[in-house]
């Protein structure tokens, strides 16, 4: 199956400091990438929906400012937390597809972001 | 509003057989994902239905009925490593997955 990577797998940061977490397709071209939050025990929470030379599309209650999303390339996506606080300690996670409409999406590993 | 909905946990025997439920109430219907989710993992994905019935893959059977928007899991032959949360997600209209909170599945010797 398809593979995509996501780095770092943990990280720990100051507050007031950022963090870069990039996910990469390392055998297809994604079109779509999408990047969730999960705090423990509950489920993935969609924060935004990136396509390759366009702006993401982030939800409802999500700050566009603090999780910059860049989707540069068809293999590349990044997530920046910027000014991490506390309670932006969670797992975040990247998926892509090949299309918006491709069914089958594969996700990285995850990012264990804790923000001291 | 899109909802889904499934037990929040279960215990069950090595050996057994379980069966997670899922119903769910979405904008449209794309088709049903089950994933695998370890602590501290990102999901993997298990099942796709998009018609009616059953699948079967191995120890792993998922079953969509869309008409009463259900659909379970059945694990066979449980083994401890299938100790772990499982996802039920919906693609709506629009091609974005909801997601259920999961099942977290434990195994008892």
């Amino acid at each position: 199956g398809a593979v995509v990577s996501q780095h770092p797998s943990w990280v720990i940061c100051k507050s007031g400091t950022s963090v870069k977490i990039e996910c990469r397709s390392l055998d297809f071209q994604a079109t779509t990438m999408f990047w969730y939050r999960q705090f423990p025990k509950q489920s993935l929470m969609l924060m935004a929906t990136s396509n390759e030379g366009s702006k993401a599309t982030y939800e409802q209650g999500v700050e566009k400012d603090k999780f910059l999303i860049n989707h540069a390339s068809l293999t590349l996506s990044t997530l920046t937390v910027t000014s991490a606080h506390p309670e932006d300690s969670s797992f975040y996670i990247c998926s892509a597809r090949v299309g918006a409409s491709d069914t089958e999406a594969f996700f990285g590993q995850g990012t264990r972001l804790t923000v001291v | 509003g899109q909802n889904i909905d499934q037990p929040t946990e279960m215990t069950a025997t090595e050996g057994a057989i379980v069966q997670i439920n899922c119903t769910y109430q979405t904008s449209g219907f794309n088709g049903l994902f089950w994933y695998q989710q370890h602590a501290g993992e990102a999901p993997t994905f298990l099942s796709y239905n998009v018609l009616d019935g059953l699948e079967e893959k191995g120890r792993f059977s998922s079953f969509l009925s869309r008409s009463k928007g259900y659909s379970y899991l059945l694990l066979k032959e449980l083994q401890m490593k299938d100790s772990a949360s499982y996802l039920c997600a919906v693609m709506d209209s629009n091609y974005q997955l909801i997601w259920g909170a999961g099942t977290k599945l434990i195994i008892k010797p």
